[in-house]
């Protein structure tokens, strides 16, 4: 089984900061990463499909990066309504593993 | 407009079985790769069983042989049936629509809450 691995698990940021949160996975999975976020209460929702492609309707301040075993979710200005949680997700193997999650919170 | 909506959830008995229903609007469910993915309370996300458009089917190994997906075409639906069922069982389920050639999960539906508990 592919292990996906974020970090950090959690971070505290202001608003307009740049925020960045990693994923490794356990072998080289070419560019099936992508990225959700979720809020308290809600499913999740795509961010980044294949490493780097933003989501229709997903601000431009959302940005992935990477390749192979280690990638990349950038925002690049925090925004109130970006305090969630993230996850990234492999989709190399049949049963996509997801990343432990990265909590981002208000400092 | 795609939707997703579950339903099923509640409480269960250790032991006991549950079928969980996903009604699908605006695609067709038969054409496409469906999934359920599972959150236990306060957890992370864990994809549980996958069906694709051929009919082939996966599961997680901490489910099988205990839950079977399925499809009814007639009623655009997907279903979850889940049998031996366990408290590490407990968790939200979400229906999954996983779309194009990066097998993102697209479009989610709200979940449903399974609860395993005496």
């Amino acid at each position: 089984d592919i292990q996906m691995t974020q970090s950090p698990s959690s971070l505290s940021a202001s608003l307009g900061d740049r925020v960045t949160i990693t994923c490794r996975a356990s072998q080289s999975i070419s560019t099936y990463l992508n990225w959700y976020q979720q809020k308290v209460g809600k499913a999740p929702k795509l961010l980044i499909y294949a490493a780097s492609s933003l989501q229709r309707g997903v601000p431009s301040r959302f940005s992935g990066s990477g390749s192979g075993t280690d990638f990349t979710l950038t925002i690049s200005s925090l925004q109130p309504e970006d305090f969630a949680t993230y996850y990234c997700q492999q989709s190399y193997s049949t049963l996509g593993t997801f990343g432990q999650g990265t909590k981002v919170e208000i400092k | 407009e795609v939707q997703l909506v579950e339903s099923g959830g509640g409480l269960i008995q250790p032991g006991g079985s549950l079928r969980l229903s996903c009604a699908a609007s605006g695609f067709i469910v038969s054409s496409n790769y469906m999934s359920w993915v599972r959150q236990a309370p306060g957890k992370g996300l864990e994809w549980v069983s996958v069906i694709y458009s051929g009919g082939s089917t996966y599961y997680a190994d901490s489910v099988k042989g205990r839950f079977t997906i399925s499809r009814d075409n007639s009623k655009n639906t997907l279903h979850l049936q889940m049998n031996s069922l366990r408290a590490e069982d407990t968790a939200v389920y979400y229906c999954a629509r996983v779309t194009g050639g990066s097998n993102a999960v697209g479009y989610w539906g709200q979940g449903t809450l399974v609860t395993v508990s005496s």
